[in-house]
């Protein structure tokens, strides 16, 4: 069976700094690999995903994600937050003939 | 282009009361999903149709939850009775096809209080 396990529930930074988003993933099979955004009171949004070809994934917003098969991997990175980067971000993963499964999330703080 | 759409968004209701809600997926899109978010549990697959058939409604917590796809534009979730641990939100999403990798795209929630 497939899992998604993000390994912090929280991550507070201060605004300009770079961040990591950490999400780990398990499955007997190959997978294809998503991030979603949620900000408060709204539903979730595509970030970026993996499906094939290049390791490295760009995404909206100036986040970027890097697909590591070796250490069944996919942890979201961007540069230099804002303010407006403050959201939950939400690591999933599915494979052939399942829906998406989602792991708990993440909040992202951004404070100046 | 419209998204997903979903009502209603917000709804307290009291113990024992049936509750509907209410979900007109994206134009063309074939696959339509209902999740459940709680702080305890996240984000949580309840069911989901493709071309209008459950496929998997594993994720359904009990019979008390049902739900329904009459046609392509529209799908209902139902609750009866309600209790108040189904506090939560409830997302509908839908894709273009159940093709693993495709994009899901979710409506706004519909935020449910059962007192």
């Amino acid at each position: 069976a497939q899992s998604v396990t993000q390994l912090d529930s929280q991550v507070p930074v201060f605004e300009e700094a770079p961040v990591e988003l950490r999400c780990n993933y398990s499955s007997s099979v190959s997978v294809y690999l998503f991030w979603y955004v949620q900000y408060p009171n709204q539903g979730l949004q595509l970030l970026l995903k993996y499906l094939s070809g290049s390791t490295l994934v760009k995404g909206i917003n100036g986040f970027e994600a890097e697909f590591n098969k070796s250490q069944t991997s996919f942890h979201l990175r961007k540069p230099s937050v804002h303010i407006s980067d403050t959201a939950e971000y939400f690591c999933a993963v599915n494979q052939a003939g399942t829906a998406l499964i989602f792991g708990k999330g993440t909040t992202l703080s951004v404070s100046s | 282009d419209a998204g997903v759409i979903q009502s209603p968004r917000h709804e307290v209701t009291e113990m024992g009361q049936e509750v509907t809600l209410r979900c007109k997926p994206i134009s063309g899109h074939n696959s339509l999903f209902w999740y459940r978010q709680t702080m305890m549990r996240g984000l949580e697959l309840l069911i989901y149709f493709n071309n209008n058939v459950p496929i998997d409604d594993s994720g359904m917590p009990e019979d008390r939850f049902s739900a329904k796809m009459p046609n392509a534009s529209f799908s209902t979730l139902k609750i009866q009775p309600s209790e108040p641990r189904d506090s939560a939100v409830y997302f509908c999403a839908s894709s273009l096809t159940q093709i693993s990798g495709n994009t899901i795209y979710f409506g706004e929630g519909s935020w449910l209080t059962v007192v």
